[in-house]
């Protein structure tokens, strides 16, 4: 069965240092999300994604924050200049579309980001 | 703007005891709804989904029913295992847009035999 994949499943960091996250979406799908969750607290939405430009984004995805979709299957975050705050599981998440069934978001395993 | 509450946990049962996990929804027009789970060490799944009022989303023993005059969708299993101790989430996906899931804060459940 198809699923999302991310990598690197853990990542530690110096704050202030710049990283990226990568993710795999499902291959026909069009959507793409990232949502982070702060440990014991709730899953929060980031941005969203579609045809190559960002759709929605929260508050929490400021000037330090950027996504890209380099090539015909990866889907990236990066982060400039990290913060202690920046740590967190980092989730991708891709649909089909929008509709009662291509809706659906399938999630990735995560990224565990670690700034010290 | 839009929101999910959910009970607080964790929840603890003992093997073959019921569960129900209250959730409630607060949105301006006509969300889908979702439970996702997470089991310890692994990302979301998605459990289940219900798209519009008096759907019932099951899955793997778990049932779930959009009620919109009472804005909730419950998770209930009437007979929960060891192997389903997870956090649960309820989302909503708001109708329109890009369909951005906003998440409850999760209830811990953990079964024991």
């Amino acid at each position: 069965e198809p699923e999302v994949t991310q990598t690197p499943s853990h990542q530690v960091t110096q704050m202030g240092q710049e990283v990226i996250l990568r993710c795999v979406p499902i291959s026909n799908h069009l959507y793409f999300y990232w949502y982070r969750q702060i440990l014991g607290q709730k899953v929060e939405f980031l941005v969203s994604f579609y045809n190559n430009e960002i759709s929605e984004k929260s508050e929490i995805f400021d000037d330090q924050f950027s996504v890209e979709r380099p090539d015909g299957s990866n889907f990236t975050l990066k982060i400039r200049s990290t913060k202690l705050e920046d740590s967190a599981m980092y989730f991708c998440a891709s649909s089909v579309g929008q509709g009662e069934v291509e809706e659906t978001q399938y999630f990735g395993p995560g990224t565990r980001l670690l700034v010290l | 703007g839009d929101s999910v509450t959910q009970m607080e946990g964790p929840v603890t049962l003992s093997e073959e005891a019921f569960l129900t996990i209250n959730c409630t929804y607060t949105a301006t027009g006509y969300p889908s709804l979702f439970w996702y789970v997470q089991y310890p060490g692994e990302g979301l799944q998605l459990l289940l989904k219900a798209t519009k009022a008096d759907d019932k989303g099951s899955n793997k023993g778990f049932e779930a029913t959009y009620r919109k005059e009472t804005t909730s969708f419950h998770l209930e299993k009437g007979s929960v295992q060891v192997s389903d101790s997870a956090v649960y989430f309820c989302a909503l996906s708001e109708s329109g847009g890009y369909n951005k899931l906003i998440f409850g804060a999760g209830t811990r459940l953990a079964v024991h035999p």
